[in-house]
């Protein structure tokens, strides 16, 4: 079974400084792939970054980037120059990549205030 | 957008009633979910659909049935429903690879806010 823990329920961070959400997981698989979310406000939920288990860079996507320690089991989004329109739930989420299993297990969330 | 829909978007109803929900996609994924959304829970996912007539259950599946009968729709029923069951409700489709590895997300419905009095 594949777990996600998110610790931080809440943060609040100064606008224009990098943020870091962090993330842990446990899984029993050796392929995976982990997966961050927005939800703002508005409800939607918005797919930011992945990374796969075996991928030995950390991925990058503009101003997120996902810090990979596959030793430590964890998974943290790293926000850099943070913006208003950062407000929102974010969630970290994994599946196994085997085929067939497209099913993903999400964490509970951080929700995260920019504050200007 | 993926161009998935989800109908109705707000919904109230009286506990002990039938209620269907229904994912529609234009995408022609294979894949389909539903997943319920709660305060301090994250999603948890209640049934998926890996083809047309293909389903099967998540961690809450209980008090929930799933239909798909078109690749385009997956319906989701309540077959009775408990205020238990109050909670927004997302439907999300993905491709999936031949082979299955690779970057595979998951693209999201705009959800369903489901009261049950």
């Amino acid at each position: 079974a594949q777990k996600i823990t998110q610790t931080q329920p809440g943060m609040f961070v100064q606008e224009k400084e990098a943020v870091t959400l962090d993330c842990t997981y446990d899984t029993s698989d050796q392929s995976y792939g982990l997966f961050w979310y927005k939800q703002p406000s508005s409800g939607e939920m918005i797919f930011l970054i992945y990374q796969g288990s075996y991928d030995e860079q950390n991925a990058t996507e503009g101003r997120y980037s996902l810090n990979f320690q596959k030793a430590r089991k964890s998974a943290n989004l790293v926000i850099s120059a943070s913006q208003l329109g950062d407000s929102a739930m974010y969630f970290c989420a994994m599946r196994d990549l085997n085929f067939g299993n497209e099913k993903l297990t999400f964490g509970t969330g951080t929700r995260l205030t920019i504050i200007p | 957008d993926a161009g998935i829909t989800q109908s109705p978007r707000h919904k109230v109803t009286e506990t002990g009633t039938p209620v269907t929900l229904r994912c529609h996609q234009t995408e022609n994924h294979r894949y389909m979910y539903w997943y319920r959304q709660d305060p301090g829970h994250g999603l948890r996912l209640i049934h998926y659909s890996y083809g047309v007539k293909d389903t099967d259950k998540g961690e809450v599946s209980d008090g929930y049935s799933v239909s798909r009968s078109k690749t385009e729709d997956f319906l989701l029923t309540l077959e009775s429903a408990t205020s238990s069951q109050t909670s927004v409700y997302f439907c999300a489709i993905s491709g999936g690879l031949a082979g299955g590895r690779g970057v595979n997300e998951q693209f999201f419905g705009p959800g369903t806010r489901l009261t049950v009095l």
